[in-house]
């Protein structure tokens, strides 16, 4: 079974500080995605990425940004917490055939 | 269906009826369909997919349905059990070089026992 592994599930963060979430794969899956998830508004694409060292900016880019130094891991980085970005964040990585299989999901609270 | 604001629809059934789900798609070229599964506090799991070139899959209790003409997909829940109550929502992928699947807002199936 593919498992893609958030290292944290909840964090609570304040204003201004800089935070990693981190996302682990292990079926060696080029594609990898970051979401955030909030009621109302369904799952939002914030970065891609198709290769080792490769980005490509979503929907909501602003504030984000990435890295994907090794192909197993994609992380996201919010440079300086703020408030709008208390949220859900999901990560996934995509099989060839497409199909996305995500992570628990890291609930992100900033004070 | 899908839903437009703050206020996730919600489909009510009891245990044992059948449950119909529906998802109005945007864009006509996407080819490739799936419905996902998200359980309180945990991440979406895949249910079923569909190609652009099938109108109905079955799978183990759930069968997808596809209509092309009016970009719409229905997600069958057969005997519903309490286990399946979950925010359901549809994904398409648009296809091309980015392969990028974008997401309805989803529905709350609740089963009432």
């Amino acid at each position: 079974d593919v498992k893609v592994t958030q290292s944290s599930r909840y964090l609570v963060k304040r204003t201004g500080e800089k935070v990693f979430l981190e996302c682990v794969q292990d079926m060696d899956h080029e594609n990898m995605f970051w979401y955030r998830q909030d009621p109302g508004l369904g799952l939002r694409l914030i970065y891609f990425s198709y290769d080792v060292k490769m980005k490509e900016k979503g929907d909501i880019p602003e504030g984000y940004s990435v890295s994907r130094e090794k192909k197993e891991r994609f992380s996201l980085i919010l440079e300086s917490a703020s408030t709008n970005q208390t949220s859900m964040y999901l990560c996934a990585s995509q099989d060839v055939a497409g199909e996305l299989f995500f992570g628990e999901g890291s609930r992100l609270t900033v004070l | 269906g899908e839903s437009v604001g703050l206020h996730l629809p919600t489909l009510s059934v009891q245990e044992g009826d059948n449950s119909i789900i529906n998802c109005a798609y945007s864009n006509s070229a996407s080819d490739y369909f799936i419905w996902y599964k998200q359980e309180s506090g945990k991440g979406p799991q895949f249910i079923i997919d569909i190609r652009s070139n099938m109108d109905k899959r079955q799978g183990q209790r759930v069968t997808v349905l596809l209509n092309k003409t009016v970009k719409h997909l229905s997600l069958q829940i057969a005997a519903t059990q309490p286990g399946d109550s979950a925010v359901y929502f549809c994904a398409e992928n648009y296809g091309g070089a980015t392969n990028k699947l974008i997401f309805g807002t989803g529905t709350l199936l609740a089963v009432q026992p």
